[in-house]
């Protein structure tokens, strides 16, 4: 089993709709857990980061992480064409990266 | 703030030739940075992690004698791939955690180097 895993997709949304993004990881005792954001031919970027049970919300983005079922995830509202992007997720000190999950969000 | 510079943006070199890549922190101190490869279409895999004053820790898989890190600063850590084959040829990227910063940290990327070795 991988250490994280994700739905590489695409994933595609209309213009204005939630995005929902998923991430497994295998270590249960993971304690951090951080989403990037990825453009094609550059280096992620910090969208969230999460280290306890339940939601935190930051502008249109809402981090949701489960331990007890070894989840994390990412809900877009309003997406917008800019949001296009693979969507990484990480877990650990090291960063551990899922494979992406990539997001096309059409007008 | 917490910015990292990563040089260069982009090279091309001939196979059996060395290349040395650089990142640094330009607004933090960083005892640890780490070294990713990602080739097309697939997810970052981290190399190895440098650390300050010491050898760097590698992972499972990569070669140390052939990407050769050194961590000489607080703020500079230097890749280099020795002997560069095709196969070699990827987008790699550095990371850094600011001192002050815990294990559970977020990392901050430089903007990778994109190397082709013909």
């Amino acid at each position: 089993q991988k250490e994280v895993e994700q739905n590489s997709g695409p994933l595609s949304v209309p213009e204005g709709a939630i995005a929902s993004l998923n991430c497994t990881y295998s270590d249960r005792g993971s304690q951090s857990f951080f989403w990037y954001r990825q453009y094609s031919g550059k280096s992620p970027e910090l969208i969230m980061s999460i280290y306890s049970n339940g939601d935190k919300e930051d502008g249109r983005f809402t981090a949701q992480l489960n331990k007890a079922s070894q989840y994390v995830s990412l809900l877009i509202r309003d997406s917008q064409p800019s949001d296009s992007a693979t969507y990484l997720c990480a877990v650990k000190n090291k960063l551990i990266f899922g494979t992406g999950t990539r997001l096309q969000v059409f007008p | 703030g917490a910015v990292v510079s990563q040089h260069p943006s982009w090279v091309i070199c001939k196979s059996g030739t060395s290349v040395k890549i650089e990142c640094r922190s330009l607004d933090f101190q960083a005892t640890t940075m780490f070294w990713y490869r990602q080739f097309p279409k697939q997810s970052l895999m981290l190399m190895a992690t440098s650390n300050e004053g010491s050898k760097a820790t590698y992972e499972q898989g990569v070669e140390k004698d052939k990407f050769l890190i050194n961590h000489a600063s607080l703020t500079l850590s230097t890749l280099t791939v020795t002997s560069a084959h095709p196969e070699d040829s990827s987008f790699y990227i550095c990371s850094a955690r600011p001192y002050q910063g815990t294990s559970n940290s977020p990392l901050h990327f430089g903007n990778g180097t994109r190397l082709t070795v013909t």
